[in-house]
């Protein structure tokens, strides 16, 4: 199993351009999400996901979106990219199965915004 | 939405001292889970604890969660160089995950 993967690793962006953050994993697990990580504030939810066709909110959706077509893929946009979006982001997933939801994580994409 | 309170911020210490993160919520918790990131790494599950009052250990790490359900903690005996990161408790609130601020420790050889 290759677990979580994201792409790409790294993006430098210009303010007010699109892109899309991938993130997929191959262990059939239910629960999807999206953090971003900046110093001193840990990790901040942005979006997550209970299965295919079904997202909510986190702490801080103001300018992502997100899609769950498939269980293995849940894109990240970033609609009109901003300075203050500049972080690591991290994607994870775990199965809602059981009492221990071990979330896995991604390797991230570190992201700057110019 | 919950809050988790993490400290210290920054732990410095001597190879084979003990190391000890907190972590306090506001409101009573379903469950406490842990983490560790390595610099330039992703975080990595260590353990979640559901019940009151429960306690686990992990050869040198014991997991502690409170009476109350409202506060944790992690103790690290003798550290060494490999245990160098941040180490982070997280809590579901139906779905949505909060991560505390993390504990930085540095181990000087």
């Amino acid at each position: 199993n290759a677990g979580v993967t994201q792409t790409p690793k790294f993006q430098v962006l210009k303010t007010g351009q699109s892109m899309t953050l991938q993130c997929a994993q191959d262990m059939n697990h239910e629960y999807m999400s999206w953090y971003r990580q900046d110093p001193g504030m840990g990790l901040r939810l942005i979006h997550y996901s209970v299965g295919a066709g079904i997202t909510d909110q986190g702490e801080v959706p103001n300018g992502y979106n997100v899609s769950r077509s498939t269980t293995e893929d849940f894109p990240l946009r970033l609609l009109s990219a901003a300075p203050s979006q500049t972080s690591v982001y991290f994607c994870a997933s775990s199965s809602l199965q059981g009492v221990a939801q071990t979330q896995y994580f991604g390797p991230g994409t570190r992201l700057l915004v110019l | 939405g919950q809050q988790v309170m993490q400290i210290p911020q920054y732990q410095h210490v001597q190879e084979g001292e003990d190391f000890t993160t907190y972590c306090n919520s506001s409101t009573t918790l379903s469950n406490i889970q842990w983490y560790k990131q390595r610099p330039g790494g992703h975080p990595v599950f260590l353990i979640q604890l559901v019940k009151s009052g429960e306690v686990k250990k992990q050869k040198r790490l014991t997991f502690q969660f409170g009476e109350a359900k409202k506060n944790s903690s992690l103790h690290i005996t003798a550290t060494q160089t490999t245990d160098v990161g941040t180490y982070f408790c997280a809590a579901y609130n139906n779905n949505d995950m909060r991560f505390g601020a993390g504990t930085r420790l540095t181990v000087k050889p």
